[in-house]
């Protein structure tokens, strides 16, 4: 499975943009990259996936280059209730459901 | 439609001591995941079932820990005994196969607190 890097921690404001950038070298033919939100005292939460180009729904927009090897997840406009962590995730999903790799994650701070 | 559920949403147990995590999925998930949350780390794959097997229990520290689907619906994850570093949110989450995202739906966790 491939293992993911992301940033430790990010600060942001109201309102603004933010992007979380994702690494993932390794990754697979057959891999797809998810992203999970998670609040705390909750489970995960699943936000977008994608193989690859853009991606987009009602909350985010997932950008994959050509390559694969990285990912950028970004948040539109965020609010002070989007501080959480983000997980990128990627693995492939058949049989046997999704095999994938929880990393550390990354903690947004949204301020007022 | 209702979610994952989980019981108890919190347990506090002395080392040495058994304690049992339940997990209803969503219905007609097929596959069912238990992870380990640490406080400030991500969540670790424990245990993964498909229907009534185990896909994948490689991380599963079996001398202590035991899991088990019966009919492919709920499950029971054990721990006996219990060990100060297995204090963390035990999150249970389903699957439904075919699904085009893969998307994994979790349970609020299970926090037990090992003295």
């Amino acid at each position: 499975l491939a293992k993911t890097t992301q940033p430790i921690s990010m600060d942001s404001y109201e309102g603004q943009e933010v992007n979380i950038t994702c690494s993932h070298n390794n990754i697979a033919t057959n891999d797809y990259i998810t992203w999970y939100q998670q609040f705390p005292s909750q489970g995960p939460r699943f936000i977008i996936q994608g193989y690859k180009t853009k991606v987009t729904n009602e909350v985010a927009s997932l950008f994959i280059p050509a390559d694969r090897k990285s990912s950028t997840l970004s948040l539109p406009r965020v609010s002070l209730s989007d501080t959480a962590v983000y997980y990128c995730l990627v693995g492939d999903f058949n049989t046997g459901g999704f095999k994938t790799i929880f990393g550390a994650g990354t903690r947004l701070f949204v301020k007022a | 439609e209702a979610g994952v559920a989980q019981s108890p949403r919190y347990k506090i147990i002395e080392k040495r001591q058994s304690v049992a995590f339940w997990c209803n999925p969503i219905s007609g998930h097929a596959t069912l995941y238990w992870y380990q949350q640490i406080l400030g780390q991500g969540p670790k794959l424990l245990i993964q079932f498909q229907n009534n097997g185990v896909v994948d229990d490689s991380q599963l520290p079996k001398d202590r820990f035991s899991a088990e689907r019966l009919k492919g619906v709920d499950s029971t994850l054990k721990i006996q005994p219990a060990k100060l570093e297995d204090s963390a949110v035990y999150l249970c989450a389903s699957s439904q196969e075919g699904l085009a995202t893969g998307e994994l739906f979790f349970g609020e966790g299970s926090r037990l607190t090992v003295l």
